[in-house]
């Protein structure tokens, strides 16, 4: 089992619709969650982090956690063609030794 | 500006070549990684350093090799051994690892001639 899953997609929304990526985990014990955003030939950016159980809010973004089921998701609201990218989901799991890992990814496409 | 600087953007390996890929942070981070993505797969930790002088293997360390003389600089010679060694190579740092979110340079797209 991947210690970080995520639906590959490709996940395609209309623009200003709002585009929901998740993502699970192993580790019950795992503390600190991030959100990275891939564009094509580039290098991942830091979007989003969430430490505690339930919702954090920046912009347009809204990282939710729940640790009891073992899963973060990413909401983007009104979506826009520039949010076109993969975005990556990691976990830092304390099961094995505060190793960071990512999940392949999530590819989503935002038609205009 | 505070930032992790990768060199260089492109590079091209000959046969039989070892090449080395330069990263450089100011962040003062205590923390670096390196890691290689191919086309359309996810991350893979090839090494990391939690602090100067001593750095470990990740999942698919073989036909790599680092050093971590100072705080500042992590780099990696993609060796001869290395028979696949075409992708793309990101390094990225922490202020620690345990916690804090990891942040990239801008990579290095490695090909064989």
């Amino acid at each position: 089992q991947k210690e970080v899953e995520q639906n590959s997609g490709p996940l395609s929304v209309p623009e200003g619709a709002i585009a929901s990526l998740n993502c699970t985990y192993s580790d019950r014990g795992s503390q600190s969650f991030f959100w990275y955003r891939q564009y094509s030939g580039k290098s991942p950016e830091l979007i989003m982090f969430i430490y505690s159980n339930g919702d954090k809010e920046d912009g347009r973004f809204t990282a939710q956690l729940n640790k009891a089921s073992q899963y973060v998701s990413l909401l983007i609201r009104d979506s826009q063609p520039s949010d076109s990218a993969t975005y990556l989901c990691a976990v830092i799991s304390s099961g094995t030794g505060n190793q960071f890992y990512f999940g392949t990814g999530t590819s989503l496409t935002v038609i205009p | 500006d505070g930032g992790i600087t990768q060199s260089p953007k492109y590079l091209f390996r000959k046969e039989g070549q070892n090449v080395t890929l330069s990263c450089e942070q100011n962040l003062n981070h205590d923390a670096m990684y390196w890691y290689r993505q191919d086309p359309g797969q996810g991350l893979r930790l090839i090494y990391y350093s939690q602090i100067v002088n001593d750095f470990q293997k990740g999942d698919i360390a073989e036909g790599y090799s680092v050093s971590r003389e100072k705080k500042e600089s992590f780099p990696l010679t993609v060796t001869s051994a290395q028979k696949n060694p075409t992708a793309f190579y990101l390094c990225a740092s922490s202020v620690r690892q345990g916690w804090e979110p990891q942040h990239f340079g801008d990579g290095t797209r490695l090909s064989i001639l």
